[in-house]
């Protein structure tokens, strides 16, 4: 099972691009990278997945190299409701995913 | 959808208490997870269910736990007897499959004290 190695905390200001990297040496050929968001007091909420190259929604975009080792959620713009912690994981399965510390994202005004 | 629903949202009990965590997940979803989060060891799978059968349980702890889903659109988590290291929060999540690490929706969790 592929595990996850992110920052464990970032600070940023509002208005500003905040990237966040996340590295997964040994993702295997089937596993997707999916990205959540947990604030305090509620369950974590899905903000993007993807497997190669670049997915963009509304909220988010993610940047996966061709090696696949690692990835980059990037959140434009960022605001004080971002405040949060993300979790990246790696999987194919629900079943599989390791959900590691997570990176404790603090925006200031 | 009102998303997935948890009761209670805080519980608070004394040791050896037999303690019922409730969960209605999204309508249609197949899939239903019941994770555990502590600030030591994060998030943590306890078991999940496809279609009312319950798949995988390797993440319950111990036999104090178990875990039933009788209908779609019901299950429950029950700790008998519960232990002071049994505080959490635990979250009831749904999802309409396991494939390509597809989303999961979680409940807003029920923290439960066991003093």
């Amino acid at each position: 099972l592929a595990k996850t190695t992110q920052p464990i905390s970032m600070d940023s200001y509002e208005g500003q691009e905040v990237n966040i990297t996340c590295s997964h040496n040994n993702i295997a050929t089937n596993d997707y990278i999916t990205w959540y968001q947990q604030f305090p007091s509620q369950g974590p909420r899905f903000i993007i997945q993807g497997y190669k190259t670049k997915v963009t929604n509304e909220v988010a975009s993610l940047f996966i190299p061709a090696d696949r080792k690692s990835s980059t959620l990037s959140l434009p713009r960022v605001s004080l409701s971002d405040t949060a912690v993300y979790y990246c994981l790696v999987g194919d399965s629900n079943y599989q995913l390791i959900w590691g510390a997570g990176t404790k994202l603090i925006i200031k005004p | 959808d009102a998303g997935v629903i948890q009761s209670p949202r805080h519980e608070v009990t004394e040791m050896g208490q037999e303690v019922t965590l409730r969960c209605k997940p999204i309508s249609g979803h197949d899939y239903l997870f019941w994770y555990r989060q502590t600030m030591m060891r994060g998030l943590e799978l306890l078991i999940y269910f496809n279609n009312n059968v319950p798949i995988d349980d390797s993440g319950m702890p111990e036999d104090r736990f178990s875990a039933k889903m009788p209908n779609a659109s019901f299950s429950t988590l029950k700790i008998q007897p519960s232990e002071p290291r049994d505080s959490a929060v635990y979250f009831c999540a749904s999802s309409t499959g396991t494939t390509n690490g597809g989303e999961l929706f979680f409940g807003e969790g029920s923290r439960l004290t066991v003093l």
